[in-house]
């Protein structure tokens, strides 16, 4: 069974730093590219980044280019968002995703609230 | 960006009841077109991927339609357990962005 399970969420204040981990099992890893994708009330759902495979391509959302980092270890089953220059409007639960051309599973989201 | 436009937000029916839902995108988006459920406290699942096609191990009663810039979504014979939230979501460009939403209630 397909499993991905997200970690590293919590509480922080705006300019803080946070890095969520996924860790996936039930399925090999590594040629599958991997995605996080964000839920809000307001906005609904963003995608915000991917990685290629081999780690060596990646795509950002533009309101988070610069501020977060996408990774992974394969040696792990790991991907990794690295969230720098936190602020409210990053508030949302964050989703690690297996990209098989769609979202083809998702974890169970890990909620980062961003507040003084 | 290209833009997924769902409405209504809210569609209400009864059990066994047929349901449409629709999606129209900005821009051709020729088959690139997921959609999605969601239950509440629940992570979104893949219903139907290249507009057309079933994931794996959703009911028949589940099936969608469309191309270029209009999709559709039907569930024939509403079953209590599909009463959720529906999204759709394009991949043909970055960013990939998704619909916000019909709730069926």
């Amino acid at each position: 069974e397909v499993q991905l399970v997200e970690s590293g969420g919590g509480l922080v204040q705006p300019g803080e730093s946070l890095r969520l981990s996924c860790v996936a099992s039930g399925f090999n890893f590594s040629p599958y590219w991997m995605s996080w994708i964000r839920q809000t009330p307001g906005k609904g759902l963003e995608w915000l980044a991917n990685i290629a495979p081999d780690g060596d391509d990646n795509y950002y959302l533009d309101s988070v280019q610069g501020r977060f980092t996408v990774s992974r270890d394969n040696a792990r089953n790991s991907v990794y968002l690295q969230m720098n220059s936190l602020r409210a409007e990053d508030t949302a639960v964050y989703y690690c995703a297996r990209e098989n051309w769609y979202v083809d599973s998702w974890g169970q989201g890990t909620l980062v609230t961003v507040s003084s | 960006d290209i833009v997924l436009t769902q409405s209504p937000a809210i569609l209400s029916f009864s059990p066994g009841e047929r349901a449409t839902l629709s999606c129209r995108a900005s821009q051709s988006v020729s088959t690139y077109l997921a959609w999605y459920q969601q239950r509440p406290g629940q992570a979104p699942r893949l219903l139907i991927y290249g507009a057309s096609n079933r994931a794996t191990g959703i009911p028949a009663r589940f099936s969608g339609f469309g191309s270029g810039t209009d999709f559709g979504l039907t569930i024939n014979g509403l079953e209590p357990e599909d009463f959720a939230t529906y999204y759709c979501q394009q991949r043909i460009t970055w960013p990939r962005t998704f619909g916000q939403g019909t709730k069926v209630e």
